[in-house]
């Protein structure tokens, strides 16, 4: 059973353009959520996060919205431009006692277009 | 800027081989993590480690087994490996506490086994 889902698995966005990026999740114990951004035959590397007690984080070009209520998420990437062409990766972290656990969506592969 | 290094960035090898991925980093990070992740798919976790002789597994059940002798370092083994081992594997790891510092990937080794 898939916790976090990209139901989009690419979209394509002209440059200078808004690219929007969502993620939806099922366990509403989740707490915190991360965007995570890969190029090929590189390892993610941390974009932005939010904490579950709020609902916008804004850095830079980049915000992250979250809907507690709809148990949704969206990246929005504004202006756009070619070197974000990458897959983003929604996780979203679950504390278990002492543990701490990121669950990963599937990936959304952006390609900004000139 | 975080340092976590992977090697070898590519293996393939023949069934039945056993190979060790390796995994450093030099951040100090208590907490480190083994993921797994095929095309098009989520990263799993298989096996995480909260500091020293500290090893667990994770959500994805795997054959592979890890050891934490050191903190900087954590080491991935398979002793027999079978094509269903081909994927590409991610270590990541974390300072101490529980915090919302992000994970920080290394570039990952991408195995095939044939």
């Amino acid at each position: 059973d898939q916790q976090v889902k990209q139901n989009s698995p690419s979209l394509s966005v002209q440059e200078g353009r808004i690219s929007i990026l969502n993620c939806d999740y099922t366990n509403s114990m989740f707490d915190y959520f991360l965007w995570y951004k890969k190029y090929p035959a590189e390892g993610p590397t941390f974009l932005i996060s939010i904490s579950s007690i709020k609902d916008k984080n804004e850095d830079g070009r980049f915000t992250v919205f979250l809907n507690k209520s709809a148990k949704h998420l969206s990246l929005h990437i504004v202006p756009s431009q070619p070197g974000d062409s990458a897959v983003y990766f929604c996780a979203a972290r679950l504390h278990t006692g002492t543990a701490s656990k990121l669950t990963f969506g599937t990936g959304t592969r952006l390609q900004v277009t000139l | 800027e975080a340092d976590i290094y992977q090697t070898p960035r590519y293996l393939v090898i023949g069934t039945g081989k056993k190979i060790t991925l390796e995994c450093s980093q030099t951040m100090g990070h208590d907490k480190m993590y083994w993921y797994q992740q095929d095309p098009g798919m989520e990263l799993h976790l298989i096996h995480y480690s909260y500091g020293v002789n500290s090893t667990e597994k994770g959500d994805l059940s795997s054959e592979s087994t890890v050891s934490r002798i050191r903190t900087e370092h954590f080491p991935l083994t398979l002793e027999s490996a079978r094509p269903s081992h081909t994927s590409q594997y991610l270590c990541a790891s974390s300072p101490p506490g529980l915090n919302n510092s992000p994970l920080h990937f290394g570039n990952g080794t991408r195995l095939t086994v044939t």
